[in-house]
């Protein structure tokens, strides 16, 4: 079963106007969340990431929220721009069980100029 | 610093056969994980490895092991390729207890 899922497995964005993909955990053992960003040839590149204490986290154009009761998490890109066109993975992993991590399936973003 | 790579970037083998992948983590890392990615899928986790011994291991079968040197580099085995085990490998290190890993940009095997 998946515990990790990223429903929107494409995402077309204008450039200038705002992205957010989404993503739902069905672990509540989950405390930690990250969010990575893969171009084509590339290994997974670290974004953003929220503790589970937290609700928001912010970092530049880049936003992470976070809602425990509901089990989901977005990422916003504000603005969004041709550069930031990539696969974007959530993943969440557990401080108590070595910090693996567990991947969604992926969203493809796509922002045209 | 130097981020962490991988070797070879591309590999063909056959069914049955066995194959050795190569992963140097990160300047100062000591803990390294091993991931699988099918294509169109995200990274399943395979083991992770912390003083030279494996610390966590994902749903992979005995067939695929690992180790880890003084140096922190790590290496993946895959014993009796099947078809299946074609995909993108992922090595990811980090510092023992954080929850961020750095990941190299792969070796893709090909099992014919």
């Amino acid at each position: 079963d998946q515990q990790v899922k990223q429903n929107s497995p494409s995402l077309s964005v204008q450039e200038g106007r705002i992205s957010i993909l989404n993503c739902d955990y069905t672990n509540s053992m989950f405390d930690y969340f990250l969010w990575y960003k893969k171009y084509p040839a590339e290994g997974p590149t670290f974004l953003i990431s929220i503790s589970s204490i937290k609700d928001k986290n912010e970092d530049g154009r880049f936003t992470v929220f976070l809602n425990k009761s509901a089990k989901h998490l977005s990422l916003h890109i504000v603005p969004s721009q041709p550069g930031d066109s990539a696969v974007y993975f959530c993943a969440a992993s557990n401080n108590n069980a070595g910090n693996m991590l567990t991947f969604g399936g992926g969203t493809r973003l796509m922002v045209k100029p | 610093e130097t981020g962490v790579t991988q070797s070879p970037t591309h590999l063909i083998k056959t069914r049955g056969q066995q194959v050795t992948l190569r992963c140097s983590s990160q300047s100062g890392h000591n803990t390294v994980s091993w991931y699988q990615q099918a294509l169109g899928q995200g990274p399943q986790f395979i083991f992770q490895y912390y003083r030279e011994e494996e610390n966590g291991r994902g749903n992979f079968p005995p067939r695929f092991s690992g180790l880890q040197f003084p140096n922190y580099s790590s290496e993946l085995n895959v014993n009796a390729l099947e078809l299946d085990d074609s995909a993108l490998y992922l090595c990811a290190s980090s510092l023992a207890g954080r929850n961020i890993q750095y990941f190299g940009a792969g070796t893709r095997l090909s099992v014919l």
